[in-house]
């Protein structure tokens, strides 16, 4: 299994609302992260977890929360969003030792819209 | 913060041609990714490079890694509809322990 499962894969959310974004891996990698992507950008850093500890969080706004219950769930909770948060959130995961930190393997994302 | 600057940022060409893109940054890396993204999709791992000078072949697609780790090319020969995506390279820092994106390019293949 060397897939990064993400859901949902489309959100439409108000500013009010409360949502979580889910990604699940079985490769058995140790380190997984949190990345933003607007429309013909590169991905940008949010978040990466270390063996379940969040060792980088790139100035994220609060309305962002991590969450690593375990080491093949990754989780982000929304609320209040703004309507500049609209934007494909990728998750990824590596090994995390080593040259194989350095390959991530990157889920389809969630398509988020914030109304 | 380390910057990668790819070139060309949109390319349109016609199947059969061959192309080059480039990935350029004035921080040296100890390895060098490139990734393809289709939209509405994650990027996918086409190859890493690690040692200067390196160069890598997976069927139409050659990589080179600059001597001082600094640059890499993605060369594509007899282009397909199929190539067609945008290309990321992505170079990870050791000490910051962070892979960094370049800007991107566009490929569109014509039939």
């Amino acid at each position: 299994d060397t897939e990064v499962t993400q859901t949902p894969k489309h959100l439409v959310m108000g500013m009010t609302n409360k949502k979580s974004l889910k990604c699940e891996q079985h490769m058995g990698h140790r380190a997984m992260y949190w990345y933003k992507q607007k429309a013909k950008k590169p991905p940008e850093l949010m978040f990466v977890y270390s063996y379940e500890k969040l060792s980088i969080n790139e100035s994220v706004p609060s309305r962002f929360s991590p969450e690593c219950p375990n080491s093949s769930l990754l989780n982000l909770h929304l609320h209040a969003l703004q309507p500049e948060d609209s934007a494909l959130y990728l998750c990824a995961s590596s090994q995390d030792r080593g040259r194989e930190r350095e390959k991530l393997f990157f889920g389809s994302g969630t398509q988020l819209s914030v109304l | 913060t380390q910057l990668l600057e790819q070139s060309p940022q949109f390319l349109s060409i016609q199947e059969g041609e061959n192309l080059t893109v480039y990935c350029n940054s004035s921080s040296v890396f100890s390895s060098l990714q490139w990734y393809r993204q289709e939209p509405g999709e994650g990027p996918v791992l086409l190859v890493t490079v690690v040692t200067g000078g390196e160069v890598k072949k997976l069927k139409r697609l050659t990589f080179q890694f600059g001597d001082a780790r600094k640059d890499s090319s993605l060369h594509i020969t007899a282009a397909q509809p199929g190539d067609t995506g945008l290309y990321l390279c992505a170079g990870y820092s050791g000490s910051a322990r962070q892979l960094t994106f370049g800007s991107g390019t566009q490929l569109t293949v014509l039939p």
